[in-house]
This record gives C-alpha cells, structure tokens and sequence, in this order.
C-alpha cells in the first residue's frame, strides 16, 4: 500500500525561525517520485520540488531545503529564516511508476509565520 | 503562458442539480486528472485520463463522470450532486514523461447545500 504521512498538522513559528515540515511515507515500489506542494492563502497549488528514488542528494533552493532519507522513508522540508509569506499548507505528495498517474498526497501542514 | 484553466471559481449549487466543471490546458499535456481536497485528507484523486477517450478511477469516483473528447478538455461531471461532494477540486495536467509532476488549475470551491 502506499501511503504518506505528514504528521505535523498545523505549526506557528515567529518570523526569522528555521522550522522544518516532516514527511514520511510507505511504498512497496523500488522507484518512485516524492513531492512537496505549497497552497498559499489564495488556495492554488504550487510545485516546489520533485525527487525520484534512486537521487539521495538533499537539494537546497534559497531558503528552502530538502533532506532525503530512504533508510526512514522520509522526505523533510525546511525553510530556513520563515518569512510571513511563507504562511500556507504544505503537501508532500508520493506517486509510484506502477500505479499509473496517481500521486498520493498527505493530509497537509498548515504553517503560520507570525511577524 | 502556459496554464490549466479552471471554472467556475466558487459555485453554490443544490442538491440533485446537475452541474459542470471545466478544465482546459494549453500544454498538449497526455495526462489528465481531476482530484478533491477535503480538510485532514489532502487530495484524493477522482478521476485521470492518459489521452483522448481515455479515463479510469481514481480513489474516489462514486458520484462522477468525466469525458475526454478533446486532448486539451476534461470536464467534471456532477449528474446529481450531494452535500458530501461540497468540497474544493483541482484539476491537473502532466506531461506523459515519468519524472514530471503535476501542474494544477486554481480550483474550484464547490458548496452543494
């Protein structure tokens, strides 16, 4: 069965804190794809990052970062220095190459940036 | 620009009212797929479609129906909406290459009272 679990369902953090956004999911297959998702206030969906399998490197991007784990099956999310505009839900999404076009989404983290 | 266009935006609509919702990309995307997002549960997919005339379920198909006559149209069907089926629903599009995710519409906040 595949599975994504983002454990953390809403956190609050004071502007400028690094916080981190956990994910940890459940598959049988020895390739897939993982995900994350941003839904701003506005409520659209925005690609953030993709990572297959068979690629461990952590990938940073400005502020964001991405840390790897097949070992845990986790695929972590960290914004480093939050900012207000980094209030959104947060979805980590898991999509496995012998289910066709489906990707399996965790239920979301609610993030506030407070100033 | 490249876009998946989605409408209506927000409908309130009763119950037993047949309605539907449209989706249109201009990416010449093969994949399709229309999901829901209710609070707690993430996205949960309704329907997908890999081309023309193409469709199969997702995890959640009961009370839908979707069609693709058209590689860039796929349309979501509600023949008699229910209160449970108020939610928000995106449609999604992707390339048929395996690494690539999918780009979503804006959504549509469905209310069937």
């Amino acid at each position: 069965a595949q599975k994504v679990t983002q454990a953390q369902t809403e956190i609050s953090v004071v502007e400028k804190e690094d916080v981190t956004l956990d994910c940890v999911y459940e598959t049988r297959d020895t390739t897939y794809y993982l995900f994350w998702y941003k839904q701003p206030p506005s409520g659209e969906l925005v690609f953030l990052i993709r990572r297959n399998s068979f690629d461990e490197q952590n990938e940073i991007s400005g502020r964001y970062s991405w840390n790897f784990q097949k070992s845990t099956s986790s695929f972590n999310f960290t914004i480093t220095a939050s900012q207000v505009v980094d209030s959104a839900v947060y979805f980590c999404a898991l999509r496995q190459t012998n289910y066709g076009q489906n990707f399996v989404f965790g239920p979301g983290t609610r993030l506030s940036v407070l100033p | 620009e490249a876009q998946v266009t989605q409408n209506p935006r927000y409908l309130i609509t009763v119950t037993g009212k047949k309605l539907t919702v449209t989706c249109s990309q201009n990416m010449n995307h093969e994949y399709m797929s229309w999901y829901r997002q209710d609070p707690g549960l993430g996205l949960r997919q309704i329907y997908y479609s890999m081309n023309v005339e193409v469709t199969d379920k997702g995890d959640v198909p009961e009370g839908y129906k979707v069609s693709r006559k058209e590689k860039r149209n796929f349309p979501l069907i509600l023949e008699s909406p229910s209160p449970n089926q108020t939610s928000l629903y995106f449609c999604a599009t992707k390339t048929a290459r395996e690494f690539y995710g999918y780009t979503f519409g804006s959504g549509t906040r469905l209310t069937v009272v």
